[in-house]
């Protein structure tokens, strides 16, 4: 059981590239999320769906798009990056609504 | 505005002692918390929860105890072991909504 899988693990960018940050779980949640993590702050919600088709801002919304074709994956999209996007980015999933979260491994971003 | 905040950046305690993390929420309408543990490199994993119904849990050598008149919560580690060395961080939501994390407290557990 892979849990839930973030790809790339580092990525630089430069200001105004676009790109795509790839997450997969494989525990059949209905719930996904994507957090921000900056250093010395707590994880902020970029975005987050209730299930395939369905998605929602967080507290953290703009600068990034979201979609939820299917039930395993979630990718978070970034346009026009910014440097305010460098950031520890985590997706994670859970069964219900106020269940645990299972995080990936983290994919750190650097936007130059 | 920081709904859950954890005012201690680090903490460093010796093996076999106890750890006390503490954390602070300023939303009423939160009713469950939850406490994850980060080591370097790695996503956060999750150690234990309380709903608002209860004052206590516990989990092996865990424990989290709710103050919900103080709006406080706190993570009791005893025994301590150099394994627990990480960043743990505090989450709180209210029913159906998302959850707000602390910014962790970093417990350094020295042999």
């Amino acid at each position: 059981n892979a849990g839930v899988t973030q790809t790339p693990k580092f990525r630089i960018l430069k200001i105004g590239q676009s790109m795509t940050l790839q997450c997969a779980q494989d525990m059949n949640h209905n719930y996904m999320y994507w957090y921000r993590q900056d250093p010395g702050m707590g994880l902020k919600l970029i975005y987050y769906s209730v299930g395939a088709g369905i998605t929602d801002k967080g507290e953290v919304p703009n600068g990034y798009n979201v979609s939820r074709s299917t039930t395993e994956d979630f990718p978070l999209r970034l346009e026009l990056a910014a440097p305010s996007q460098t950031s520890v980015y985590f997706c994670a999933s859970s069964y219900t609504r106020t269940g645990e979260l299972f995080f990936g491994e983290g994919s750190r971003l650097t936007v130059l | 505005d920081q709904q859950v905040k954890q005012n201690s950046p680090s903490l460093s305690v010796q093996e076999g002692r106890i750890s006390i993390l503490n954390c602070d929420y300023t939303n009423s309408m939160f009713d469950y918390f939850l406490w994850y543990k980060k080591y370097p490199a790695e996503g956060p994993t999750f150690l234990i929860s309380i709903s608002s119904i209860k004052d206590k849990n516990e989990d092996g050598r865990f424990t989290v105890f709710l103050n919900k008149s103080a709006k406080h919560l706190s993570l009791h580690i005893v025994p301590s072991q150099p394994g627990d060395s990480a960043v743990y961080f505090c989450a709180a939501s209210a029913t159906g909504n998302q959850f707000y994390f602390g910014t962790g407290t970093s417990l350094t557990v020295i042999p």
